[in-house]
């Protein structure tokens, strides 16, 4: 079975600074893996994915991922955060016709 | 517009007494699912459709069921809830249900039962 570690519940960043939101996930086979952001009373909104080729996969609002087979790693990462970046943020793996989610991540960024 | 509706958005009710959340998508997508999301654990899968009359359990689906008569539709039932069962659930669909597909998912429900 598959599952999904995002191993800090809150991560506080100053806006202008980088940022980075970790995941790690263990799945048998070659992952399909996902980021996700939810903004408060709001749904899921897709940011990313990694599905095969470059391991630096760009997304909307200017993140991007890094995939690492050898780490079991997919960090999403900016290069300069925005106090509206503020959200819950989640890691997920798709395999078969599942997916799976981590935690989240609540993501603060102070002016 | 494209989107994933779901009703009703707040639910309070009483432990046994049925109910239903219904979930509509008008994006002809062929893949549903259902998901609980509870602090700490993330979003959880309940159930999921890969297409009308073609339904699986997905990690939590004691206490749950679901129906996809019609491609647009795929309503969660609670035949009888429980206080274990308050949470917020969230409705979603993508094109094909294929693994590399991104979902699209509702504005959720919150769901209480004393």
């Amino acid at each position: 079975a598959q599952s999904v570690a995002q191993p800090e519940d809150q991560v506080n960043v100053a806006e202008g600074n980088p940022l980075t939101v970790k995941c790690t996930y263990s799945v048998s086979g070659n992952p399909y893996l996902f980021w996700y952001v939810q903004y408060p009373n709001r749904g899921l909104q897709f940011l990313l994915k990694y599905i095969t080729g470059d391991n630096l996969v760009k997304g909307s609002y200017g993140f991007e991922a890094e995939f690492n087979k050898s780490q079991t790693s997919f960090h999403l990462k900016k290069p300069s955060a925005l106090v509206s970046d503020s959200a819950l943020y989640f890691c997920a793996v798709n395999y078969g016709n599942m997916l799976t989610f981590g935690g989240g991540t609540r993501l603060m960024v102070k002016p | 517009e494209a989107q994933v509706t779901q009703n009703p958005r707040y639910l309070i009710t009483v432990t046994g007494k049925k109910l239903t959340v219904t979930c509509s998508q008008n994006m002809n997508h062929e893949y549903m699912s259902w998901y609980r999301q509870d602090p700490g654990l993330g979003l959880r899968q309940i159930y999921y459709s890969m297409n009308v009359e073609v339904t699986d359990k997905g990690d939590v689906p004691e206490g749950y069921k679901v129906s996809r008569k019609e491609k647009r539709n795929f309503p969660l039932i609670l035949e009888s809830p429980s206080p274990n069962q308050t949470s917020l659930y969230f409705c979603a669909s993508s094109p094909t249900g294929g693994a590399p597909d991104e979902q699209y998912f509702g504005p959720g429900t919150r769901l209480t039962v004393t």
